[in-house]
């Protein structure tokens, strides 16, 4: 079946850092990709909806210059949580929709645990 | 977005079957309805989905009422591996390429040995 891979699973880092997570479709091609967050016994968050070579689209009240979202191939997607602060501490999740139809199934990550200290 | 409504919580014996309700009233007529479901620390997985014939695969079966403004998902004999948040959410078919997925809050599933 389809696979998504998120690297790395986990990341420790220091406020006003950067991290990067990728997110990877590795054996389809995704034009398109999703980013959510969950914060611990919550649902999940849509957080913005990534298109292969073009700008991503944010979700209201998501700060596009904080989350930095490129989606340059068809099988990479990348999330870039920039100036990271403990309030970004959080599971960030991407999925990826394949090319057969717009109703097929989203395939997931096992998801990236951020915790800014 | 539809709205889908579920229950909190529910807990099942092992081996036995589950029947996991969902309520959405609002739903349009080319809404999908998408099932998923996320175990601990894990990204959700997909479970089921379905128009308005009732849907079977190999984890489960989706029933659908006639004026599909409900929906069961049936697990036909829970394991200790099935207990999760599953969650009910209706997916628009406008043929946008975007087809965005809205959680909701789920229902968590206890299996009891």
């Amino acid at each position: 079946g389809a696979v998504v891979s998120q690297h790395p699973s986990w990341v420790i880092c220091k406020s006003g850092t950067s991290v990067k997570i990728e997110c990877r479709s590795l054996d389809f091609q995704a034009t398109t990709m999703f980013w959510y967050r969950q914060f611990p016994k919550q649902s999940l968050m849509l957080m913005a909806t990534s298109n292969e070579g073009s700008k991503a689209t944010y979700e209201q009240g998501v700060e596009k210059d904080k989350f930095l979202i490129n989606h340059a191939s068809l099988t990479l997607s990348t999330l870039t949580v920039t100036s990271a602060h403990p309030e970004d501490s959080s599971f960030y999740i991407c999925s990826a929709r394949d090319r057969t139809g717009h109703n097929s199934p989203l395939h997931f990550g096992n998801g990236t645990r951020l915790t800014v200290t | 977005d539809a709205k889908t409504t579920q229950p909190n919580s529910m807990e099942s014996n092992e081996e036995e079957p589950v029947h996991l309700p969902c309520n959405h009233s609002t739903i349009s007529g080319t809404d999908y309805i998408h099932w998923y479901r996320q175990l601990p620390s894990q990204g959700p997985e997909y479970v089921i989905h379905g128009l308005t014939s009732n849907v079977n695969n190999r984890m489960a079966s989706l029933a659908i009422a006639e004026d599909r403004k409900s929906s069961t998902l049936i697990l036909h004999r829970a394991t200790l591996r099935d207990a999760a948040v599953y969650y009910c959410i209706l997916r628009g078919s406008d043929g946008g390429a975007t087809n965005k997925l809205i959680f909701g809050t789920g229902t968590l599933l206890a299996v009891q040995p």
